[in-house]
C-alpha cells in the first residue's frame, strides 16, 4: 500500500523559512515523479513544484520559483520542500503527492498545515 | 499560463445525473483528470486521461472533453458523492500541472 507522510509543517513568521518532509512507502520511490500540491484554508488546489525521477529536474509554479527548492533522497525514500522568504499568501496545507504518467496525481498524502503569520 | 475554469458549485438530487465542467483554451486536445475531495480529507483520483477510472471507482463517474471543455458527469448521483471536484491537466510546455478553481457538488 502507498503511504506518503508529511511532516515539518507549522506556524512561521513572515519572512521566515520551513521545510517539509515526506516519507514514502509501499513503491518504487526512485522511479516516480513526485510533486507538491497546497490548499489555502477554503480554497482550492494549487500545484507548487515537481521533481523528476532521479532528482535531476524540478519545476515551479510562479506564485513561488525563487523562494521555495524540491528536492529528494531516493536513498532514504524522502521528498522535501525548502520555504524560504515565507509569506501569508503561503499559509496552506501542502500535499505531497506521487505522480503517475502526465501529471495524474495518484497518490496523496494526508497533508501538513503551514501558518505564516505575524 | 494556462487557466482552467469551473463552475464553483453544482446542485443536483439523488438519482439524477450532474455534470460538472472544466473549461480551458484547446481542452479537447489535453488529457484531463479529476479529483474528488471530500471535506478534512485529501483529494482522491476519479478519472484520469479525460475518460479513464482508476480501480475502486464507480462507473457512474465518467469523463469527455471536446473543443475548450472537458465534463466530468457523475449519473445516478448519491448522498456520498458530495464533494468538491478538481480537474487538472499537465501544461507539457512548461512541464507544469494546472489545476481549475474546483466545483463544490451539492445533492439536494
Amino acid at each position: 500500500e502507498v503511504q506518503l507522510l508529511e511532516s515539518g509543517g507549522g506556524a512561521v513568521h513572515p519572512g521566515g523559512s520551513l521545510r517539509l518532509s515526506c516519507a514514502a512507502s509501499g513503491f518504487t520511490f526512485s522511479s516516480y515523479v513526485m510533486s507538491w500540491v497546497r490548499q489555502a484554508p477554503g480554497k482550492g488546489l494549487e500545484w507548487v513544484s515537481v521533481i523528476c525521477a532521479s532528482g535531476g529536474c524540478s519545476y515551479y509554479a510562479d506564485s513561488v520559483k525563487g523562494r521555495f527548492t524540491i528536492s529528494r533522497d531516493n536513498s532514504k525514500n524522502r521528498l522535501y520542500l525548502q520555504m524560504n522568504s515565507l509569506r501569508a499568501e503561503d499559509t496552506a496545507v501542502y500535499y505531497c503527492a506521487k505522480e503517475g504518467s502526465s501529471g495524474i496525481v495518484e497518490n496523496w498524502g494526508q497533508g501538513s498545515l503551514v501558518t505564516v503569520s505575524s | 499560463s494556462y487557466v482552467l475554469i469551473q463552475p464553483p458549485s453544482v446542485s443536483v438530487a439523488p438519482g439524477k445525473t450532474a455534470r460538472i465542467t472544466c473549461g480551458g483554451d484547446n481542452t479537447g486536445s489535453k488529457s484531463v483528470h479529476w479529483y474528488q475531495q471530500k471535506p478534512g480529507q485529501a483529494p482522491v483520483l476519479v478519472i484520469y486521461y479525460t475518460t479513464d477510472r482508476p480501480s475502486g471507482i464507480p462507473e457512474r463517474f465518467s469523463g469527455s472533453n471536446s473543443g475548450n471543455t472537458a465534463t466530468l458527469t457523475i449519473s445516478r448521483v448519491e448522498a456520498g458523492d458530495e464533494a468538491d471536484y478538481y480537474c487538472q491537466v499537465w501544461d507539457s510546455s512548461r512541464d507544469h500541472r494546472v489545476f481549475g478553481g474546483g466545483t463544490k457538488l451539492t445533492v439536494l
